[in-house]
């Protein structure tokens, strides 16, 4: 099992759609989660953390934490073109303090006009 | 312009030929980091530094050294460079901790020959 995994798409959604991406995480103990943006040949661009249960929304982005079930996900509103890339999702291992960040393999979305 | 740099953005090398990877952010930040994607992997920690003089391993450090004599340069060293080093590789910082926002560097693409 993958310490950080997400489905690697490509997920298709019209524009004007929700877009949803999970991510799910293995080490129990994790405290901070972050969803990062990488266009085709770009850098990842952090969009959104959260380290609390519940959710937490930014403009059209709202990430959701779930610890129990140890799940993270990303909803992305009113999806545009512009918002087509790979989306990854970060977890730190351990406690904040640590210098580890396990990223996922990503999920590639496509929003279609 | 607050930025990290790296260099080269491209290089061809072959097998043995030892090599630097500089990494360089302006921004006074106290952590560092260097990643390697590859497809299918997603993004893997090499090793990262939480201040100067302080370095520990990733995921994924063998083959790699790193040195942090100074705060703002990071080099990423391959004493000999095998073929399955080919990769993208990215330098990040963030201001003190990774769950602070990570800047991310343009990426080198390494081939090994």
């Amino acid at each position: 099992q993958k310490e950080v995994e997400q489905n690697s798409g490509p997920l298709s959604v019209p524009e004007g759609a929700i877009a949803s991406l999970n991510c799910t995480y293995s080490d129990r103990v994790s405290q901070s989660f972050f969803w990062y943006r990488q266009y085709s040949g770009k850098s990842p661009e952090l969009i959104m953390s959260i380290y609390s249960n519940g959710d937490k929304e930014d403009g059209r982005f709202t990430a959701q934490l779930n610890k129990a079930s140890q799940y993270v996900s990303l909803l992305i509103r009113d999806s545009q073109p512009s918002d087509s890339a790979t989306y990854l999702c970060a977890v730190n291992r351990g406690s904040s303090n640590t210098g580890k960040l396990i990223f996922g393999q990503g999920t590639t979305l496509q929003v279609k006009p | 312009e607050a930025q990290v740099t790296q260099n080269p953005r491209y290089l061809i090398t072959v097998t043995g030929k030892k090599l630097t990877v500089t990494c360089s952010q302006n921004m006074n930040h106290e952590y560092m980091s260097w990643y390697r994607q590859d497809p299918g992997l997603g993004l893997r920690q090499i090793y990262y530094s939480m201040n100067v003089e302080v370095t520990d391993k990733g995921d994924v450090p063998e083959g790699y050294k790193v040195s942090r004599k100074e705060k703002r340069n990071f080099p990423l060293i391959l004493e000999s460079p095998s073929p399955n080093q080919t990769s993208l590789y990215f330098c990040a910082s963030s201001p003190a901790r990774p769950t602070d926002t990570q800047y991310f560097g343009p990426g080198t693409r390494l081939t090994v020959l």
